[in-house]
């Protein structure tokens, strides 16, 4: 049963600290989305890759947030400096080409502190 | 005015129960629209995607109304599985998500 993995699960860092979150896509799926989750705000697309290159991160903080994906089956979002407003839930989905239909996973409840 | 709008509910009814969920969206553009469902502290999840004719599911059907810009999802003989929160998703180019509707179906 294919699924999208992100690691880590949980994270609790303090404000200023470097996050890294990791993301491994559907083998074969080429498209890669970051989400992010609050209460507030719903769920809000961050970036998205086609095939490793950037599509789109309109929706992303350019200051502090940066995605990359080294090699088709790992995706990364890193904040850095965090800050407590960065506190929510990080899904990473993936899906084949323009279909749009997505599969996400399991997501990375993050807290600063 | 948000591109993508839902009533939030939540919507609580008994077992058994019909059940419909609206969903409004701001581009009259848009190509592709989806209900995805998403339990407590876990990932959305597709539920089915909505095609101009109307398409049904089971119990579920959903329906699209283009000239009025909005999106419907009905649910039939509810279960306690049902409980979820549904999310209404539309293709602008890129997936905007709704805020949700919350459905809590009780025995």
């Amino acid at each position: 049963d294919a699924r999208v993995t992100q690691t880590p699960r949980h994270k609790v860092t303090e404000m200023g600290q470097e996050v890294t979150m990791r993301c491994q896509p559907i083998l074969g799926h080429n498209t890669v989305f970051w989400y992010r989750q609050t209460m507030m705000q719903g769920l809000e697309l961050l970036a998205y890759f086609r095939n490793r290159a950037p599509l789109d991160d309109s929706g992303m903080p350019k200051d502090r947030f940066s995605a990359e994906m080294p090699d088709a089956t790992l995706a990364t979002l890193k904040i850095q400096p965090s800050e407590p407003r960065d506190s929510a839930v990080y899904f990473c989905a993936s899906g084949l080409g323009g279909s749009y239909e997505q599969y996400f996973g399991p997501g990375t409840r993050l807290t600063v502190t | 005015r948000k591109e993508v709008e839902q009533d939030p509910g939540p919507f609580n009814v008994p077992e058994g129960a019909t059940v419909a969920f609206n969903c409004t969206y701001s581009n009259s553009a848009s190509q592709s629209f989806f209900w995805y469902r998403q339990d407590c502290r876990k990932e959305p999840k597709l539920l089915m995607s909505v095609y101009s004719s109307g398409n049904e599911d089971g119990r579920f059907t959903a329906q699209l109304n283009r000239a009025s810009q909005y999106i419907s999802l009905l649910i039939r003989d509810s279960k306690l599985s049902d409980s979820a929160t549904y999310l209404c998703v539309v293709n602008m180019d890129k997936l905007i998500f709704g805020a949700g509707t919350r459905l809590a179906v009780h025995p």
